[in-house]
C-alpha cells in the first residue's frame, strides 16, 4: 500500500485481557519496527524485524508482549494480561535496509486499560 | 554505545521569528540522522535527513538542519515560525534501528 497501516486505531480493554495490534507495511520494505509511546514520554523501542532474519526482540518490556510477521509482511503485536501501565500509543513502522533510509510510520495504535 | 540528546524539553517562539531545536548524539561511526515532527494526536513525519552528503539539509516545510561533526550536533532551525509549526519534534540517529531523543515540544506564540 502507499503507506503503513495500523488498526485498530483506538482500543480500549479491560485488565487482564489479551490485545493484538496489527501493522500492514509498505510493499516492498523488509525492515518493521515496533514503538511504544506513552503519554509524556519519548519513543521506547519493543522489536524489529528485517527480512528473514531471527528478530531483534530486546525491547520488550516483559514476556507478557510478543510480536510475529508472517511472510515477511503483515505484523501482530501481542500483549497478554494487559496491565494498566500498558497504556500508550503504539506505532509500527517499516524502511528499507540501511542506515540511509528514515522510517515510514503508520498513525498509531491507542490502547487504552481500564 | 550511539545515543542521541535533545537539549530542551520544551521550545517557545513568536510567530515569524527564528526556531532552534537542538541536538546533540554519540556514535562510533559516521551516523544517519534525522528529524521527525508529530503534530498532536497524528503519527510522525520525517522531515529530513543526513546520510553523509551535504552537511547543510533541506527538509519540508522550511526547516533545515546541519551536521556538525567536530560538535557532534544536528541543530533543527527554521527562519520564521508559523503557528502550524507547533508539534513535538525528534531528532534520531540510525544504526540497525532508530535511536530517538526524548523529543522537544515546540510551542508558537503569537
Amino acid at each position: 500500500g502507499a503507506g503503513v497501516s495500523q488498526s485498530p486505531s483506538n482500543k480500549v480493554t479491560e485488565k487482564g485481557k489479551d490485545v493484538e495490534l496489527r501493522c500492514d507495511p509498505i510493499s516492498g520494505h523488509t525492515a518493521l519496527y515496533w514503538y511504544r509511546q506513552s503519554l509524556g514520554q519519548g519513543l521506547e523501542f519493543l522489536i524489529y524485524f528485517q527480512g528473514n532474519s531471527a528478530p531483534d526482540k530486546s525491547g520488550l518490556p516483559s514476556d507478557r508482549f510478543s510480536a510475529e510477521r508472517t511472510g515477511g509482511s503483515v505484523s501482530t503485536l501481542t500483549i497478554q494480561r494487559t496491565q494498566q501501565e500498558d497504556s500508550a500509543v503504539y506505532l509500527c513502522a517499516s524502511s528499507l535496509p540501511g542506515r540511509g533510509y528514515g522510517y515510514t510510520f503508520g498513525s498509531g495504535t491507542r490502547l487504552t486499560v481500564v | 554505545a550511539q545515543s542521541v540528546t535533545q537539549l530542551d524539553s520544551h521550545v517557545s517562539v513568536s510567530e515569524g521569528t527564528p526556531v532552534l531545536l537542538r541536538c546533540n548524539y554519540s556514535s562510533s561511526y559516521s551516523p544517519s540522522l534525522f528529524w521527525y515532527v508529530q503534530h498532536p494526536n497524528k503519527g510522525l513525519q520525517l522531515l529530513l535527513k543526513y546520510t553523509s552528503a551535504a552537511t547543510l539539509v533541506k527538509g519540508i516545510n522550511g526547516f533545515e538542519a546541519e551536521f556538525k561533526k567536530s560538535e557532534t550536533s544536528f541543530h533543527l532551525t527554521k527562519p520564521s515560525a508559523h503557528m502550524s509549526d507547533a508539534a513535538e519534534y525528534f531528532c534520531a540517529l540510525r544504526d540497525d534501528k532508530i535511536i530517538f531523543g526524548k523529543g522537544t515540544r515546540l510551542h508558537i506564540l503569537p
